[in-house]
């Protein structure tokens, strides 16, 4: 497609329940990113693919939080026992190249009760 | 390492003022400098960009010079809108150097009619 899309919009989820969330990037981009907003205007790296390929994942807690990006499928970004820190906006992003500008997704805001 | 400075906002004016928002980096090497869009409740839009010194981006009436000697990257409209009322972000991505993203911290824009 010419937009990223995620799904879903919102999601709430009590604590300790997981919650996963998708992406499906721009046709033909090679590379996905995944972002955290928690406070209003702040953003924090999780991980990047190339592909089906991990590239980056210096970000990721990774005690909880993994993600996959497998062929023909969207990305997906899952949080296994979520806590009440996990609440935020996380968006996803694609780009042809790794240097090259990101286009983000519209993001999925996510609300651990 | 990289870093993008904001002025701080919020930026209020009225309808048809001329905008300016502030923007200065630094970096190694001959970074790509970015303007994004956040309207409310929305991800992420690229606004314009500029690849390298003396290039003027511009969209939608905004318009930024990359200034090497002074590092800086501001944004400017001549006469703003209503509907521009979003948070603006500036970003660079550093040549030879880490492809994620540096954000700054974001300016509100409010415009009144």
């Amino acid at each position: 497609g010419e937009e990223v899309a995620q799904t879903p919009k919102h999601l709430v989820r009590g604590e300790g329940q997981k919650a996963k969330l998708y992406c499906a990037p721009i046709k033909g981009h090679s590379y996905v990113f995944w972002y955290q907003q928690v406070l209003k205007n702040e953003f924090k790296f999780l991980i990047s693919f190339q592909n089906e390929n991990v590239f980056d994942e210096t970000g990721m807690p990774k005690e909880r939080f993994s993600a996959k990006c497998l062929p023909n499928s969207p990305c997906s970004l899952e949080i296994q026992a979520t806590k009440l820190e996990d609440s935020a906006v996380y968006f996803c992003a694609s780009s042809l190249g790794d240097y090259n500008e990101q286009y983000f997704g519209p993001g999925t805001r996510l609300t651990v009760t | 390492g990289d870093s993008v400075t904001q002025m701080e906002g919020p930026v209020t004016l009225s309808e048809e003022a001329f905008l300016t928002i502030n923007c200065t980096y630094t970096a190694t090497g001959y970074p790509s400098l970015f303007w994004y869009v956040q309207y409310p409740g929305e991800g992420l839009q690229l606004l314009l960009k500029a690849t390298k010194a003396d290039d003027k981006g511009s969209n939608k009436g905004f318009e930024a010079t990359y200034r090497k000697e002074t590092t800086s990257f501001h944004l400017e409209k001549g006469s703003v809108q209503v509907s521009d009322s979003a948070v603006y972000f500036c970003a660079l991505i550093a040549s030879g150097g880490s492809y994620i993203p540096t954000f700054g911290r974001g300016t509100s824009l409010i415009v009144h009619p």
